[in-house]
């Protein structure tokens, strides 16, 4: 139990156009989305908390514009990376908690590349 | 933004040796994790821990909540190949909303055949 999936698990672009990523619990329904940014050899860094049906919740620093996180349903939340440029390179990963827990679990990550 | 200090940063030892790896914080949380991270992959939960004080184990993994709640430590025996990755110790704060985890920056542990 406790699977969570993304889409996709790699994406290249174009600078300046924009990527949509999916974070999909499924096989329970989160309450709680997170989303996170990791550089290469680095840690995960918290970039927004989102709730279903509520707007997200931005770390400081993170630009809220350019990061649009959506949590429409109970199973389903998407990042998308708005006019995208080479710095916003990274690998991205979600996370998801439950109404009866408060273990996040984690999807594999989407690699984004921005040429 | 606040992280763990986690150390070692890495490890290099041979197959069949233990492995100790701990993490500390100015803060008080009132829940520690340990994660392992494949290239390329989202971590994967280990251990967790809830009560200061508190002693996990999970297989060849032992994990322990400090009685100040502001550090833990994992160990790993009879280290095997598949032991290799990063390791992230994790800490989810007291008084904030939506349970927030603040990570270590990773212990990167390599083993010799």
């Amino acid at each position: 139990g406790a699977v969570v999936s993304q889409h996709p698990s790699r994406v290249i672009c174009k600078s300046g156009t924009s990527v949509k990523i999916e974070c999909r619990s499924l096989d329970f329904q989160a309450t709680t989305m997170f989303w996170y940014r990791q550089f290469p050899k680095k840690s995960l860094m918290l970039m927004a908390t989102s709730n279903e049906g509520s707007k997200a919740t931005y770390e400081q620093g993170v630009e809220k514009d350019k990061f649009l996180i959506n949590h429409a349903s109970l199973t389903l939340s998407t990042l998308t990376v708005t006019s995208a440029h080479p710095e916003d390179s990274s690998f991205y990963i979600c996370s998801a908690m439950g109404h009866y827990t408060d273990t996040q679990y984690f999807g594999p990550g989407t690699r984004l590349t921005v040429l | 933004g606040q992280q763990l200090n986690q150390s070692p940063q890495s490890m290099f030892i041979q197959e069949g040796e233990d492995v100790s790896m701990n993490c500390t914080s100015s803060s008080i949380f009132n829940t520690w994790l340990w994660y392992k991270q494949d290239p390329g992959e989202g971590p994967v939960l280990l251990i967790a821990l809830y009560k200061a004080g508190e002693l996990t184990s999970n297989g060849r993994l032992t994990a322990q909540f400090g009685i100040t709640r502001k550090d833990s430590f994992l160990n790993i025996s009879a280290s095997i190949p598949s032991d290799v990755g990063i390791y992230f110790c994790a800490g989810q704060l007291m008084g904030q909303g939506a349970q927030k985890l603040v990570f270590g920056q990773g212990t990167r542990l390599t083993i010799n055949p």
